[in-house]
């Protein structure tokens, strides 16, 4: 099992849409998680970190479920320029590894 | 403006030859990070360093080198014994001791072509 994973999508949503992403992890003492956005041919730019009581920024939701280890991310209200692929990182209890996920890819259509 | 930057952006190689990618931050980071990403791959952690003089290997440490003489200077080797170096390579950085969670800043990466 990896210890980061995610489903590649493509996740095909038109303009408007709510979608829905999840992230699972293995190593249950993990302590801290982010998404990234990459854009293609481009470097990862942190979207959002991940707090234990779930957070908001805007049309992005963020949770973590610690019990079932997974994160979340809900992106409301897509727009065209959403389209990118969205990676979960997941940071070690010792604060200096970081595991990425293989990314979602999301295309978001007119 | 704090930042990390990599050069060159696109660098191309013939087969055999070593070479040495670049990566500088002014962020005052303590920790900086070598990672490889193939075409519609995930990235995978090639090196990282959290402190001047010392670094460890990463998931993908075969025919890779790198230094660590001052803090804000982390470049990357590709030797010869590295079987596809052809690929997109993102440096990183974060705060450490003081941050716990301190995300990762990249740099724009360099787009390694060997022939």
């Amino acid at each position: 099992r990896k210890e980061v994973e995610q489903d590649p999508g493509p996740f095909n949503v038109p303009e408007g849409a709510t979608v829905a992403f999840n992230c699972t992890y293995s190593n249950s003492a993990s302590q801290s998680f982010f998404w990234y956005r990459q854009d293609c041919r481009k470097e990862p730019k942190l979207l959002m970190s991940v707090y234990s009581s779930g957070n908001e920024d805007g049309r992005f939701t963020a949770q973590l479920n610690r019990a079932s280890q997974y994160i979340s991310l809900l992106i409301r209200d897509s727009k065209l320029s959403d389209s990118a692929t969205y990676l979960c990182v997941v940071k070690n209890n010792a604060g200096n590894m970081l595991t990425f996920g293989g990314g979602t890819r999301l295309m978001v259509k007119p | 403006d704090g930042g990390i930057t990599q050069s060159p952006k696109y660098l191309f190689r013939k087969e055999g030859q070593n070479v040495t990618l670049s990566c500088e931050q002014n962020l005052n980071h303590d920790a900086m990070y070598w990672y490889r990403q193939d075409p519609g791959q995930g990235l995978r952690l090639i090196y990282y360093s959290q402190i001047v003089n010392d670094f460890q290997k990463g998931d993908i440490a075969e025919g890779y080198s790198v230094s660590r003489e001052k803090k804000e200077s982390f470049p990357l080797t590709v030797t010869s014994a590295q079987k596809n170096p052809t690929a997109f390579y993102l440096c990183a950085s974060s705060g450490l001791r003081a941050t716990y969670n301190s995300p990762l800043h990249f740099g724009n990466g360099t787009r390694l072509t060997v022939t």
